[in-house]
């Protein structure tokens, strides 16, 4: 069965470091979103990504974060200047239209010092 | 804006025993509605999803679901628990127009399953 596919999974990084957390999507969807689960809270939407641009953001999504499909089969998430409460487990999704077909990958688990 | 709200954020049942886990959403517009299932370090396992068909929907691993629009519920049903049911359980709510796509979640329901 296909699978979205995040590495790594887990980072470490220092607080105002930026990281760079991947995901390779399902190879025929074209939708592609972030969320993100802070440890004991619920799952939160970031951004959604559609035909090579942000199709709906979060008020988490500030400019801190972007997003970048650079080379039509990754899906990057990009936080410029981590803080401590960006620490949480960052899910990455596709799916082939809309919320049919979706499919979450297993995460990354950032933690920032 | 749609939300969804989970009743009990722990649910503790016995081996064998009935799994009813508590979702109520608000949404301006039809919804669909999704339960997904969170094993320990792993990441969101869709379990079903109501997408306008079939109000009562059977999902993967003995799973129900049924909308019902009058209470604006869409509680998850396992008529027998296992114990490989204990995980953490979360209720999601989609609408169309400029949202398509999103998942609104709900807090999650840890669900543990005794001998």
């Amino acid at each position: 069965e296909p699978e979205v596919t995040q590495t790594p999974s887990h980072q470490v990084t220092q607080m105002g470091q930026e990281v760079i957390l991947r995901c390779v999507p399902i190879s025929n969807h074209l939708y592609f979103y972030w969320y993100r689960q802070i440890l004991g809270q619920k799952v939160e939407f970031l951004v959604s990504f559609y035909n090579n641009e942000i199709s709906e953001k979060s008020e988490i999504f500030d400019d801190q974060f972007s997003v970048e499909r650079p080379d039509g089969s990754n899906f990057t998430l990009k936080i410029r200047s981590t803080k401590l409460e960006d620490s949480a487990m960052y899910f990455c999704a596709s799916s082939e239209q809309g919320s049919h077909g979706y499919t979450f990958g297993s995460g990354t688990r950032l933690t920032v010092v | 804006a749609q939300s969804v709200t989970q009743l009990g954020s722990h649910v503790s049942v016995s081996e064998g025993a009935l799994v009813l886990l508590r979702c109520n959403y608000s949404s301006s517009v039809p919804p669909y509605l999704f339960w997904y299932v969170q094993y320990p370090n792993q990441g969101l396992q869709l379990l079903l999803k109501y997408t306008s068909a079939a109000t009562l929907v059977k999902g993967i691993n003995g799973f129900e679901a049924e909308f019902k629009k009058s209470e604006t519920s869409f509680h998850l049903t396992k008529p027998s628990a296992h114990m490989s049911d204990a995980a953490e359980y979360f209720c999601a709510v989609s609408v169309g127009g400029t949202s398509y796509g999103k998942l609104t979640f709900g807090q999650g329901t840890i669900l543990t399953v005794h001998p």
